[in-house]
């Protein structure tokens, strides 16, 4: 099993420029996640999802968008990137049950905006 | 109060020794809690997760769950400059969807 997949791995984009970020898993998992970490700090949450077409938003939606038409992807929209949008993003996913059940996390996309 | 907190550190121990890594929260966050370690430009690893009050240990790791005094703490035993990075503390909001993560505490072992 590949796990959480995110593409791409690095990206250099220009303040205006809009792009997205993919996540998919293999492992039938009903929530996911899309975090970003920046320098020193902890993750914080910008958007989850609990199933196809369900996705609610997190601590820091603005600026962002997604969308969840099949289980397996979980696509990050950046519609006008701004320099303080620059961050590492990680995507992450869980089964559905309980509140005790982890997140597993992708390699993550490391995102500059000039 | 935020309802994950960590000291950010560093906490620097020789190698061999015991690290102590500890974890406050709120009553804003359920009982369950995990630990994940993180490589300097890598994903988090989940290490541990804890629900009950008490102590679980696996292999040279033991977390901590005291809900009296909300906290968590993990230690690692005979500790390896491989065990050098940041250390997350997490748990799930009360409704049980979201995962609040604290800052972080950098951990470095020195030879």
């Amino acid at each position: 099993n590949a796990g959480v997949t995110q593409t791409p791995k690095f990206r250099i984009l220009k303040i205006g420029q809009s792009m997205t970020l993919q996540c998919a898993q293999d492992m039938n998992h009903n929530y996911m996640y899309w975090y970003r970490q920046d320098p020193g700090m902890g993750l914080k949450l910008i958007y989850y999802s609990v199933g196809a077409g369900i996705t609610d938003k997190g601590e820091v939606p603005n600026g962002y968008n997604v969308s969840r038409s099949t289980t397996e992807d979980f696509p990050l929209r950046l519609e006008l990137a701004a320099p303080s949008q620059t961050s590492v993003y990680f995507c992450a996913s869980r089964v559905e049950g309980g509140r005790g059940q982890p997140q597993h996390f992708g390699d993550g996309t490391r995102l500059s905006i000039l | 109060q935020k309802e994950v907190e960590q000291n950010s550190g560093p906490l620097s121990v020789p190698e061999g020794a015991i690290a102590s890594l500890n974890c406050t929260y709120s009553d804003r966050v359920s009982q369950s809690f995990f630990w994940y370690r993180q490589y300097s430009g890598k994903s988090p690893e989940l290490i541990m997760s804890i629900y009950s009050n008490g102590d679980k240990e696996d292999g040279r790791f033991t977390a901590q769950l005291n809900k009296a005094s909300q906290y968590v703490s993990l230690l690692i035993r005979d500790s390896q400059p491989s065990d050098s990075a940041t250390y997350l503390c997490a748990a799930y909001n009360n409704a049980g969807n979201m995962l609040t993560f604290g800052g972080g505490t950098r951990l470095m072992v020195k030879p």
